[in-house]
């Protein structure tokens, strides 16, 4: 089975700091590779597919990058309303693993 | 608009089954997968079952497989998860969500779930 390690498990970033979050498969995926957002008490949200592709009305200031098996979620410039959990989740076999999750605060 | 209703959750004993539905509305349920995901109190998202637009094709959580049935009757735009052999490790509250295809386990839209607490 795909293992998907993400790091950091937390951060604690100022409002208008670029944030970028690490995920790590235990073996290629192509770029079959999903982040969703979960705010407290929330139904997690899609944010990017595909590795990279942002999901209809995710603001821009959220991006996705990598190929094969390190991929990498970046906020541009971290605003309140970004204190969520972060997970990324591959779909590249029949099985979608999700990795542990990344929990963003603010400073 | 999109819509998932989970449903089917509730208080059961260890060793006991329970069956969940997922009432999907606003899109075109016969061309979806779907697939559920659960979460433990203050756990991160487990993938626990897809099932393909048909319900052809299933495919299961390794930790899960044996215990577990994934179904849908797309004349009722509803998925359902059969949980069998529950133990106190299942408790969680378990999403269904809406596939980005025909098949596979890649999503797009979720519901707001339904919790499975299992204790005695």
């Amino acid at each position: 089975d795909i293992q998907m390690t993400q790091s950091p498990s937390s951060l604690s970033a100022s409002v208008g700091d670029r944030v970028t979050i690490t995920c790590r498969a235990s073996q290629g995926i192509n770029n079959y590779l999903a982040w969703y957002q979960q705010k407290s008490g929330k139904v997690p949200k899609l944010l990017i597919y595909a590795a990279s592709t942002l999901q209809s009305g995710v603001p821009s200031r959220f991006s996705g990058s990598g190929s094969g098996a390190d991929f990498t979620l970046t906020i541009s410039s971290l605003q309140p309303e970004d204190v969520a959990t972060y997970y990324c989740q591959t779909y590249s076999s029949a099985l979608g693993t999700f990795g542990g999750g990344t929990k963003v605060e603010i400073k | 608009e999109v819509q998932m209703l989970a449903s089917g959750g509730g208080l059961v004993q260890p060793g006991g089954s329970l069956r969940l539905s997922c009432a999907a509305s606003g899109f075109t349920f016969s061309s979806y997968a779907m697939t559920w995901v659960r979460q433990a109190p203050g756990k991160g998202l487990e993938w626990v079952a897809s099932i393909s637009d048909t319900g052809g094709s299933t495919s299961y959580a390794d930790s899960l497989k044996g215990r577990l049935t994934i179904s849908r009757d797309n004349s009722k735009s509803t998925l359902y998860l059969q949980v069998s052999s529950l133990r106190v490790e299942d408790t969680a509250l378990y999403y269904c969500a809406k596939g980005s295809g025909a098949a596979g386990s890649r999503t797009d839209y979720w519901g707001q779930g339904t919790l499975v607490t299992v204790s005695s």
